[in-house]
């Protein structure tokens, strides 16, 4: 298994542009998040789903879009890039067991905004 | 929402020497969880406590759940060059909706 891919792992992007961060996972979990980490700081969760065609808002939505047509891919789409979006994200997906499950992050996306 | 608060946020350690990183909480935690980020790297997880007072061992690793659910505790004994990393806290709703305290930043000294 491949576990959680995200792609890329680098982007540049100037304010104002848009673009889509890629993330997948193999391991058939239902519950897929999107979490930025800023330096020195811990994780906020941007957006999660507890399946697919079923989304929702965490802690710092705006400026943000997600979907999740399939079980296997949760995009992440940002619609105006402002400075304030530098940081990292990491995607993460967990079985949709009783109680609370381990959380499997992908390797990240280093997104820096000009 | 809930949040949980990590001390130290850093904390330099000899090699060889333990040292006890905190997660509090001013409310009721249903469960906690544990998660390592080596220096740029993803985080990876520890371990989940749920009941009241548990204590989990992993090798060096020692976490605690307190008895009001309102704090937890990683003990680390005999700190290796290895445990250099960001440790955090999160606590989790329904959907597995994390909420991660702030890390605690572990530096060892040789």
């Amino acid at each position: 298994n491949a576990g959680v891919t995200q792609t890329p792992k680098f982007q540049v992007l100037k304010t104002g542009q848009s673009m889509t961060l890629q993330c997948a996972q193999d391991m058939n979990h239902e519950y897929m998040s999107w979490y930025r980490q800023d330096p020195g700081m811990g994780l906020r969760l941007i957006h999660y789903s507890v399946g697919a065609g079923i989304t929702d808002q965490g802690e710092v939505p705006n400026g943000y879009n997600v979907s999740r047509s399939t079980t296997e891919d949760f995009p992440l789409r940002l619609l105006s890039a402002a400075p304030s979006q530098t940081s990292v994200y990491f995607c993460a997906s967990s079985y949709s067991g009783r109680g609370l499950n381990e959380q499997y992050f992908g390797p990240g996306t280093r997104l820096t905004v000009t | 929402g809930q949040q949980v608060m990590q001390i130290p946020q850093y904390q330099h350690v000899q090699e060889g020497e333990d040292f006890t990183t905190y997660c509090n909480s001013s409310t009721t935690l249903s469960n906690i969880q544990w998660y390592k980020q080596r220096p740029g790297g993803h985080p990876v997880f520890l371990i989940q406590l749920v009941k009241s007072g548990e204590v989990k061992k992993q090798k060096r690793l020692t976490f605690q759940f307190g008895e009001a659910k309102k704090n937890s505790s990683l003990h680390i004994t005999a700190t290796q060059t290895t445990d250099v990393g960001t440790y955090f806290c999160a606590c989790g709703a329904a959907g597995n909706k994390l909420t991660f305290g702030g890390g605690t930043r572990v530096l060892v000294k040789p």
